[in-house]
């Protein structure tokens, strides 16, 4: 099975531009969750997706955006690029299901985008 | 609001030396708890995970971790490392209540295992 793929890998943007990152889950997960990873912030939490609805979200402004497909893919939007945007953006897709909203589930992650803002 | 620490931010070994990793999370609620590894150039990998039922979890790799649920922790340990085991390790929660797969991760631990 292949695993969570994201592009692009690299992308190098300027302050004040917007951007998108595209996220493939496993085939057949349902539920995608973004994350930021910084050396100053660790590993954060943006938001998740389960069945094209936002289920959960982080504590980030609302410049940070997402939206899934019918498909499970997803994409997460960042608009007025910031300095301090500048991290390495992860997906991960899990097998969560609705009628087990309570229980726990594996997340694989996928290698990530790296986002430099200059 | 749920958090994570890792108490050791470095950690450098000798092939063959135990290991063990500490994590205590606040969150008064039932949690699900993993360790993943980020080994260098790598994505992030699970290590290990508990749900419920054994607190003695194994894991990949010779790994395995001991939920105390009156200290609140979830400590990493491995019996002997190897040169491989080189690598960031995050531990993260999940609290059952907030629903869906936001984790919360720790700090992270970087170690080094000298040949």
């Amino acid at each position: 099975k292949a695993g969570v793929t994201q592009t692009p890998r690299y992308l190098i943007k300027t302050r004040g531009q917007q951007v998108t990152l595209s996220c493939s889950p496993i085939s057949g997960h349902r539920s995608v969750s973004w994350y930021q990873q910084t050396p100053g912030q660790g590993l954060q939490f943006l938001f998740e997706y389960f069945s094209e609805t936002q289920r959960n979200k982080g504590n980030f402004p609302g410049r940070f955006s997402g939206r899934q497909f019918s498909n499970s893919r997803s994409e997460m939007n960042v608009s007025t690029l910031e300095l301090g945007d500048s991290a390495l953006y992860l997906c991960a897709s899990s097998t969560r299901r609705d009628t087990d909203f309570l229980a726990g589930y594996e997340q694989y992650f996928g290698p990530g985008t790296r986002l430099t803002v200059t | 609001a749920q958090s994570v620490s890792q108490h050791n931010h470095h950690v450098i070994l000798s092939e063959a030396a135990s290991l063990e990793l500490g994590c205590n999370y606040s969150y008064g609620g039932t949690v699900n708890l993993f360790w993943y590894v980020q080994y260098p150039g790598q994505h992030l990998q699970l290590l290990l995970k508990y749900f419920s039922g054994d607190p003695l979890v194994k894991g990949i790799k010779g790994f395995e971790a001991e939920f105390i649920k009156s200290k609140f922790s979830f400590n990493l340990r491995k019996p002997s490392v190897q040169w491989s085991d080189t690598a960031e390790y995050f531990c993260a929660v999940n609290a059952r209540q907030s629903g869906g797969n936001m984790l919360t991760f720790g700090g992270g631990t970087r170690l080094m295992v000298k040949p």
